[in-house]
């Protein structure tokens, strides 16, 4: 049953601490995408890779996110530090990257900064 | 900016009922359309997709998509309890990166 895994489900943390959150994307997809959502802002995307390499990164806030890919079978997501406005789910997501192609989301990472 | 624009909702219907909901988008040049299933709680799950013009129907879905007008719409019939969710409409973001724009989502919730 392939699917997408994120670990941590729930994080809770103070404001100032570091998070790190991990994707493991579907076995074969080369496209793997970082999504937060809010209520207010909706599903926004943050990053996204392709053979590992970053394609786009413009939604994340570069001062204090890092997205990267160790390799083919992990994606992280790092806060450092984290704030409490960084409260929101994460999501990861895979894909084969093609125009047409679609996108399978992981559960989700629920992250909680007080 | 490329844009999705949904109607939020709440969109109420009984049972049995036929629930349509829409979706606009702002970029002629996009190809790939999807409809994301996300219950409460739970993460999007891809329920349709369409990538021509016309109807294409899966089960009690059937997702249209017109280009001229970019204008994209879900239509579910004989609406069960269980398809109360909230309804996001996606489209590629152009070029071919492979990413998507995604409304705010649509809320449904059928009534028994």
């Amino acid at each position: 049953d392939a699917r997408v895994t994120q670990t941590p489900r729930h994080k809770v943390t103070e404001m100032g601490q570091e998070v790190t959150m991990r994707c493991q994307p579907i076995l074969g997809h080369n496209t793997v995408f970082w999504y937060r959502q809010t209520m207010m802002q909706g599903l926004e995307l943050l990053a996204y890779f392709r053979n590992r390499a970053p394609l786009d990164d413009s939604g994340m806030p570069k001062d204090r996110f890092s997205a990267e890919m160790p390799d083919a079978t992990l994606a992280t997501l790092k806060i450092q530090p984290s704030e409490p406005r960084d409260s929101a789910v994460y999501f990861c997501a895979s894909g084969l990257g093609y125009r047409g192609d679609e996108q399978y989301f992981g559960p989700g990472t629920r992250l909680t900064v007080t | 900016q490329k844009e999705v624009e949904q109607n939020s909702g709440p969109l109420s219907v009984p049972e049995g009922a036929i629930a349509s909901l829409n979706c606009t988008y702002s970029d002629r040049g996009s190809q790939s359309f999807f409809w994301y299933r996300q219950y409460s709680g739970k993460s999007p799950e891809l329920i349709m997709s369409i990538y021509s013009n016309g109807d294409k129907e899966d089960g009690r879905f059937t997702a249209q998509l017109n280009k001229a007008s970019q204008y994209v719409s879900l239509l579910i019939r004989d609406s069960q309890p269980s398809d109360s969710a909230t309804y996001l409409c996606a489209v590629n973001g152009g070029g071919s990166q492979g990413n998507l724009i995604f409304g705010k989502g649509t809320k449904l919730s059928v009534k028994p």
